[in-house]
């Protein structure tokens, strides 16, 4: 299986930096990678497709980049709304698999 | 606008079963596989398997396969997952998810609590 490593767990950030999440891939996955959000009590939300295309009404503050094992998740300028935990995962090749994710909290 | 709609909560026996059930609307309902993840306290978010509501495949995750069984009924848009012989580990939130490539829609979730 396809291992999926995100850093940080866990990120202190203000309202209007700039953050940044990593996944790193165990081997080369192309630009299979999706982002998810994810709020207290709510299932995943899909932010990012492809590694770096904007799925449809998500905020352009977000943005992804990366290919092959590497990835990052940036926030340009974090809202209020921003406060949640992400995800990455692959798609190249089943099994599907998840980073453990990264919950941003206010600092 | 698509919408995954999940039954409700169960708690279950060490050693039972347990069936949840995920209606589809918005979009037609036999082009997109349904996949169930699971989010538990110890394991995060996992993959357990898919069916295409089309054929009737059913495709499961190593981990769950000979426990697993996920079926659909195409006259109701309603996908199933069955879950044998639980133990407190499979306590956690159970999701079904619409995937193209990657997982847009998916449903509320349901809480599958295993205890004596």
């Amino acid at each position: 299986d396809i291992q999926m490593t995100q850093s940080p767990s866990t990120l202190p950030a203000s309202v209007g930096d700039r953050v940044t999440i990593t996944c790193r891939a165990s081997q080369d996955i192309n630009s299979w990678l999706a982002w998810y959000q994810q709020k207290p009590g709510k299932a995943p939300k899909l932010l990012i497709y492809k590694a770096s295309s904007l799925e449809s009404g998500v905020p352009l503050r977000f943005s992804g980049s990366g290919s092959g094992t590497e990835f990052t998740l940036t926030i340009s300028s974090l809202q209020p709304d921003d406060f949640a935990t992400y995800f990455c995962q692959h798609y190249k090749i089943g099994p599907w698999t998840f980073g453990q994710g990264t919950k941003v909290e206010i600092k | 606008q698509a919408q995954l709609v999940q039954s409700g909560a169960e708690v279950k026996k060490p050693g039972a079963s347990v069936k949840v059930s995920c209606q589809a609307s918005g979009y037609p309902f036999t082009t997109y596989d349904i996949n169930w993840v699971r989010q538990t306290p110890g394991q995060g978010l996992e993959w357990m398997g898919y069916v295409h509501p089309g054929s009737g495949n059913a495709g499961y995750a190593p981990k769950f396969q000979g426990r697993v069984t996920m079926t659909r009924d195409t006259s109701t848009s309603t996908a199933y997952m069955e879950l044998t012989s639980l133990t407190s580990e499979d306590t956690g939130i159970y999701y079904c998810a619409r995937r193209q490539y990657n997982f847009d829609y998916w449903g509320q979730g349901t809480l599958v609590t295993v205890s004596s």
